[in-house]
């Protein structure tokens, strides 16, 4: 099946420990991005990338960090600088430049901190 | 800066009855807007995008929107609600390279 798989589902990890959340797409999209979504706050953008080798900060970057070195994957990592990282998160792909927007969601990766 | 409002947090209709989500958008330009669902515990779909054109887009599941420049609003529509509709809806406006998300609104479908 093509889309955008996410792994793990389910992830647990205690104060101070880096975690790294999977994003993969078989959609040939140049494009990809994470997003942050917490109860009442809609979607946040953490990264996004808009080819390989180069990505951008969005709005809340600060505590992640991210790498672009195949068009496939795009994996986020969550430093023990962030800190409130428990949240549910998602990762999209799309088509790069202006204007564009119709993204393809993953079905995200909830991270719990003990 | 480019920001969506939506103004219901929850919204619960009777099942059959008609729905509309509002969402309103500041963006300078002409915008890319969209309204995507979610089930919980699981990523986006897309039901309809607005790119120019006709200002009532159609998308799946029969819902419809309606793009008004003058109100700079984009609310969703369905005439008659069925109970796996219950889930939560976001409104999001294309700005530049990325997707500008709403807070959400929860539609509860009571029977």
């Amino acid at each position: 099946d093509g889309g955008i798989t996410q792994s793990p589902k389910y992830l647990f990890r205690k104060e101070g420990q880096n975690v790294t959340l999977s994003c993969e797409q078989n959609l040939n999209h140049d494009a990809m991005y994470w997003y942050r979504q917490d109860p009442g706050q809609g979607l946040r953008l953490i990264y996004y990338s808009q080819i390989v080798n180069d990505f951008q900060k969005g709005d809340i970057a600060e505590g992640y960090s991210v790498s672009r070195e195949k068009k496939e994957s795009f994996p986020l990592t969550v430093t023990s600088a962030q800190k409130n990282p428990t949240a549910f998160y998602l990762c999209a792909g799309g088509l790069a430049g202006e204007g564009t927007g119709e993204l393809f969601f993953g079905e995200g990766s909830r991270l719990t901190v003990l | 800066a480019q920001s969506v409002t939506q103004p219901d947090i929850h919204i619960t209709v009777s099942e059959g009855a008609s729905l509309e989500l509002r969402c309103n958008y500041s963006y300078g330009a002409t915008p890319y807007l969209f309204w995507y669902v979610q089930s919980p515990g699981q990523g986006l779909q897309l039901l309809l995008k607005y790119f120019s054109g006709d200002t009532l887009v159609q998308g799946i599941k029969g819902f419809e929107a309606e793009f008004k420049r003058s109100q700079s609003s984009f609310n969703l529509r369905k005439p008659s609600v069925h109970w796996s509709d219950a889930a939560e809806y976001f409104c999001a406006v294309g700005a530049g390279n990325k997707l500008v998300f709403g807070a959400g609104t929860i539609l509860r479908v009571k029977s």
